[in-house]
């Protein structure tokens, strides 16, 4: 079975940008979460989507947004790109959303 | 308010010593989960485990033994005769039923010296 897959591993932008990262969950995994991880704040949660609905959402701010498709993949989009947004942005998918998660392997934004 | 706290900020140990982890939650709900994860020099989160909060029985699994204790609000992880490929970043996470957000501690990060 394919784990997570997140697209693109690497991206470079500067600020005022906007960028969208893309997930694509286990098959059969309905559940969809995204975190930011820094060496400063360590790992912080951001949304998660369940059946194309947003469940819940951590304490950023409006210009990190995300959506899930019908076949459960999900995008997530900062608009506006500050030099903090640089960070590894993981995305995780679970069965339920009360399941331990499986991690894809990120994407390394750096904001210049 | 619901948090993790992982003390041990670094743990350095000889391999085939016995090593643990601690995690310390707190949160006034009565319905909530526990995992652990770890994330080696790959960087790739790795899920272990996960308790809820009505299952306090202890899990054994290889090497890896977890101690669940509500009384103290912990949820510990040990590992026994420690090995090399245990050197990594290990994360105690909760989740509260509900509204269902995740939150991490800070990690643990494990080195294991040959």
């Amino acid at each position: 079975k394919a784990g997570v897959t997140q697209t693109p591993r690497y991206l470079i932008k500067t600020r005022g940008q906007q960028v969208t990262l893309s997930c694509s969950p286990i098959s059969g995994h309905r559940s969809v979460s995204w975190y930011q991880q820094t060496p400063g704040q360590g790992l912080q949660f951001l949304f998660e989507y369940f059946s194309e609905t947003q469940r819940n959402k951590g304490n950023f701010p409006g210009r990190f947004s995300g959506r899930q498709f019908s076949n459960s993949r999900s995008e997530m989009n900062v608009s506006t790109l500050e030099l903090g947004d640089s960070a590894l942005y993981l995305c995780a998918s679970s069965r339920w959303v009360a399941d331990g998660q499986f991690f894809g392997p990120g994407t390394r934004l750096t904001v210049l | 308010a619901q948090k993790v706290t992982q003390a041990q900020t670094e743990i350095s140990v000889v391999e085939k010593e016995d090593v643990t982890l601690d995690c310390v939650y707190e949160t006034r709900d009565t319905t909530y989960y526990l995992f652990w994860y770890k994330q080696p020099p790959s960087g790739e989160l790795v899920f272990l485990i996960r308790r809820n909060s009505f299952d306090e029985q202890n899990e054994i699994s290889g090497r890896y033994s977890w101690n669940f204790q509500k009384s103290t609000s912990s949820f510990n992880f040990t590992i026994t005769a420690s090995q090399v490929v245990d050197s990594a970043v290990y994360f105690c996470a909760l989740r509260i039923s509900g509204t269902y957000k995740y939150i991490f501690g800070t990690g643990t990060r494990l080195k294991v010296l040959a």
